[in-house]
């Protein structure tokens, strides 16, 4: 059983469309993350959240909106995609806080045509 | 604000050599620090991570890191390359909120 699993893992698409990345753990971790890494590797949080509480929400387009159904799951959905938006989004989740470490998705590679 | 800095984007030794990349970081309390690594086309993958337990932290895949708290360094080592070692490494600093650092590409040549 994956451990966090991100649906899906290549998606191509046209730049105005919106789309939603899914992301699922079964660690019974109680925090969920979204970072995005770009082409040169850098990688940035985007959202944090805490048993289904936002707790970090960085500057972000407001195209860009995280939904938590519970705390297994953590949902990105994005609107209007832009070329800038290609890029690599990781899914993670931590135990409480991220002091104890992240356990990683392996990836939904984004690309904006 | 904590921050970590990786010194040198890329490091190639040859196998066998020893495995050398550099992590300094910044933090105005006690950190949490992590070495993780990512090979092609994956997630990152957690190497091992220092709580204050002890300055030596072994991790898997033979790496260890020691903390310095006079250098605010926490290197990572491995005493021989493996071919299989060729990946990107990331070191991290958490204090209830994880950053990590732009990345060490290391590659190991035959």
């Amino acid at each position: 059983d994956t451990a966090v699993s991100q649906t899906p893992k290549y998606l191509v698409t046209q730049m105005g469309n919106d789309k939603s990345i899914k992301c699922e753990q079964n660690l019974g971790h109680d925090t969920m993350y979204w970072y995005k890494q770009d082409s040169k590797k850098f990688l940035k949080i985007m959202f944090s959240y805490n048993n289904k509480e936002l707790i970090i929400n960085e500057t972000v387009p407001n195209r860009f909106s995280p939904k938590s159904p519970d705390k297994a799951h953590l949902n990105l959905h994005i609107n209007s995609l832009e070329l800038g938006d290609s890029a690599v989004y990781f899914c993670a989740s931590s135990q409480e806080t991220s002091n104890y470490g992240y356990t990683f998705g392996s990836g939904t590679r984004l690309t904006v045509v | 604000a904590q921050s970590v800095t990786q010194l040198g984007s890329h490091v190639s030794v040859s196998e066998g050599a020893l495995v050398l990349l550099r992590c300094n970081y910044s933090s105005s309390v006690p950190p949490y620090l992590f070495w993780y690594v990512q090979y092609p086309n994956q997630g990152l993958q957690l190497l091992l991570k220092y709580t204050s337990a002890a300055t030596l932290v072994k991790g898997i895949n033979g790496f260890e890191a020691e903390f310095k708290k006079s250098e605010t360094s926490f290197h990572l080592t491995k005493p021989s390359a493996h071919m299989s070692d060729a990946a990107e490494y990331f070191c991290a600093v958490s204090y209830n909120d994880m950053r990590f650092g732009a990345g060490t590409r290391l590659t190991v040549k035959p």
